[in-house]
């Protein structure tokens, strides 16, 4: 079955960096699109970035745009979250997707916290 | 960020039915399928229905979806007590080339 497990969350002051990972297994990693979700304490889902299953094109949401990089490595069917310049509202649960042809999320990962604080 | 106006709560009694609305513009909703998606407290969200009104495997044909125009409701019927959880639509948007979500809307049942 397919599963997503993401890491590398954790406590970082304003202005610091972060790498989050998310391991994919379950499917043929190559075949699919990927994203990166958030979601701050207590509000709703906030679509990040997205990553093609080539990953030539991506794209992030404006509030991260400049600060935040999506990478992927196929041959360890991992997708990965660059995070610099850590602001306090970076604060959030992040979780890994897999992207559906009709540009849905059918698959997410459980999710790790990164909390921005000083 | 863009976010798609949601009612912030719904609730029913145990077998009514329940409507949540959703509603965007011409970008997102008016242009491309709308999909719900369903979390429970502490847990990751789960996908409820995709392309309007497609249901995953699993999902009850209590859950029915609809779209028209720029706006899009998720109905459940027959409610039940583990229907309680956070409502999510969401939808591709062609303005900003990634995707917008509802604000999500709590159903309780009473």
């Amino acid at each position: 079955q397919v599963q997503l497990v993401e890491s590398g969350g954790g406590l970082v002051k304003p202005g610091g960096s972060l790498r989050l990972s998310c391991a994919a297994s379950g499917f043929t990693f190559t075949d699919y699109y990927m994203s990166w979700i958030r979601q701050a304490p207590g509000k709703g889902l906030e679509w990040v970035s997205y990553i093609t299953s080539s990953g030539i094109t991506v794209n992030y949401a404006d509030s991260v745009k400049g600060r935040f990089t999506i990478s992927r490595d196929n041959a360890k069917n991992s997708v990965y979250l660059q995070m610099n310049s850590l602001r306090a509202e970076d604060t959030a649960v992040y979780y890994c997707a897999r992207i559906r042809t009709a540009l849905y999320f059918d698959d997410w990962g459980q999710g790790t916290l990164v909390t921005v604080s000083s | 960020q863009s976010v798609l106006p949601q009612p912030p709560s719904a609730s029913g009694t145990p077998g009514q039915r329940v409507t949540i609305s959703c509603s965007g513009s011409n970008f997102n909703i008016g242009s491309n399928p709308v999909h719900w998606y369903r979390q429970l407290p502490g847990t990751a969200p789960k996908l409820l229905m995709y392309a309007n009104d497609q249901r995953p495997s699993g999902v009850p044909d209590r859950f029915s979806g609809s779209k028209s125009g720029t706006s899009a409701s998720l109905a459940i019927s027959g409610l039940q007590s583990e229907d309680e959880a956070a409502y999510y639509c969401a939808a591709w948007d062609d303005s900003l080339n990634g995707w917008v979500f509802g604000r999500g809307t709590e159903l309780t049942v009473l």
